[in-house]
Parts: structure tokens; C-alpha cells; sequence
């Protein structure tokens, strides 16, 4: 089983808010991870957006704008993007990312359709 | 500004190693970690390892420890990565990154470099 996963694919309207999650592995507690996100558009490298540990413990990437914001759902052991006010420039893939035994893992991505 | 300029597109035959190079510039090379991962068409980012400049420390992933190797040379700004015992599902595109050491804030990123495995 991946350590993180995501869904592989989310819609939503422009002006809305979409809020992908990035799963952790069954026994591997959220609440105490720093969650790090990255957008990726088509034919370009990713693009660091934020981390996420808890509200006093965080960073905004530079130039990302503040309708992209982190957190977490201890209950369902998540780390969440959340992005408020969607554009058309926001269609892209967003992959979530931890480090846990060495080794930074990359959750699966979701590909964010904007419409 | 802040660049991470990679070598171009190669391609190798299996069994053969490939040598990825990342020319960083604009910010002091020792003073951040690289990172290297790597991304197939139309797939998810995968992590191979990092590299500290200053110490020349790496840590590579399990999967390809054995078979990757990452080096710097300082005097040129520049580190390397190496992957040898190529197969066919190793082609992808490898992307070096840098970070503050110990955190996963992997702000700039190359261009990327397309390696293909094919005989």
C-alpha cells in the first residue's frame, strides 16, 4: 500500500473551491507530518506551493497566492490543498509529498480539471 | 536569479548507465541540498535521492540504491546524477531540484532531462 494517496482526478467550477487530499498509509499518523504540495502544469517541471505541519508551522511558496492553503483532517488521517476562487489557470496536477522513513514520497497525484 | 540549468536528452540502450548534470546558479551551490526525481510519461513524480554539496553526504531511495550514484563538483557548480543498469522502464524524465536541507521545499526545479532506454 503507498504511503500517500490521492485521487486521481477532481472537477470543479470556476469560482468555486476544491479540496484535494492526500491520504496517509494506515498507521502512519498525520498530525505530526510536515505535508508539502506542488502543482505541475503540462510540459513543465513542479512547482512548490506550500507545507503544511499545523497552523503555527507552516510556509506559503513564493508568489503562490494565498487562495491556496493547507491543513489537515486528523480523523481521516489527510493532509488537504485547498484551493479557494478556482481559475482556469489552476487545471493542472497536484501531488502531496512526505518524508517517512528516509525517503521523500510522493502521493499519486490528482489531476485538477477546472470547468 | 535562482537557475538550475540540467544536460539534454539521451538515449541508451539497456544495461547501458546514463550521467544527468544540473548547473546550478544565482544562490550559493553549497548552501542547499539536491534533490533528483524523476517522472514517466503521463505518470507520478517518483524521488531518487539527495545530495548535500557542501559534505558531498547523499541518501539514495531503497528502490535504487545499488544503482544510482549522485556527485558534485563544487568548483562548477554542479551536481550529477548517475544511473547505471538501464531498463526500459527507466525511461522518463529526471528533474533535479534544491531545498533547504532537512525540508522538502523543493522551490526551484531544472528543466528536466529526457532519458530514453531503448534498444
Amino acid at each position: 500500500q503507498a504511503v500517500l494517496t490521492q485521487p486521481s482526478s477532481l472537477s470543479a467550477s470556476p469560482g468555486a473551491s476544491a479540496s484535494l487530499t492526500c491520504t496517509l498509509r494506515s498507521g502512519i499518523n498525520v498530525d505530526t507530518y510536515m505535508i508539502y504540495w506542488f502543482q505541475q502544469k503540462p510540459g513543465s517541471p513542479p512547482q512548490f506551493l506550500l507545507n503544511y505541519r499545523s497552523d503555527s508551522d507552516k510556509k506559503q511558496g513564493s508568489g503562490v497566492p494565498s487562495r491556496f492553503s493547507g491543513s489537515k483532517d486528523v480523523s481521516a488521517n489527510a493532509g488537504i490543498l485547498l484551493i479557494s476562487g478556482l481559475q482556469s489557470e489552476d487545471e493542472a496536477d497536484y501531488y502531496c509529498m512526505m518524508w517517512h522513513s528516509s525517503t521523500w514520497e510522493f502521493g499519486g497525484g490528482t489531476k485538477l480539471t477546472v470547468l | 536569479q535562482v537557475q538550475l540549468v540540467q544536460s539534454g536528452a539521451e538515449v541508451k540502450k539497456p544495461g547501458a548507465s546514463v550521467k544527468v548534470s544540473c548547473k546550478a546558479s544565482g544562490y550559493t551551490f553549497t548552501s542547499y541540498d539536491i534533490n533528483w526525481v524523476r517522472q514517466a510519461t503521463g505518470q507520478g513524480l517518483e524521488w531518487l535521492g539527495w545530495m548535500d554539496p557542501e559534505s558531498g553526504n547523499t541518501g539514495y531511495a531503497r528502490k535504487f540504491q545499488g544503482r544510482v550514484t549522485m556527485t558534485r563538483d563544487t568548483s562548477i557548480n554542479t551536481a550529477y546524477m548517475e544511473l547505471s543498469s538501464l531498463k526500459s522502464d527507466d525511461t522518463a524524465v529526471y528533474y533535479c531540484a534544491r531545498n533547504p536541507s532537512l525540508t522538502g521545499d523543493f522551490e526551484y526545479w531544472g528543466q528536466g532531462a529526457l532519458v530514453t532506454v531503448s534498444s
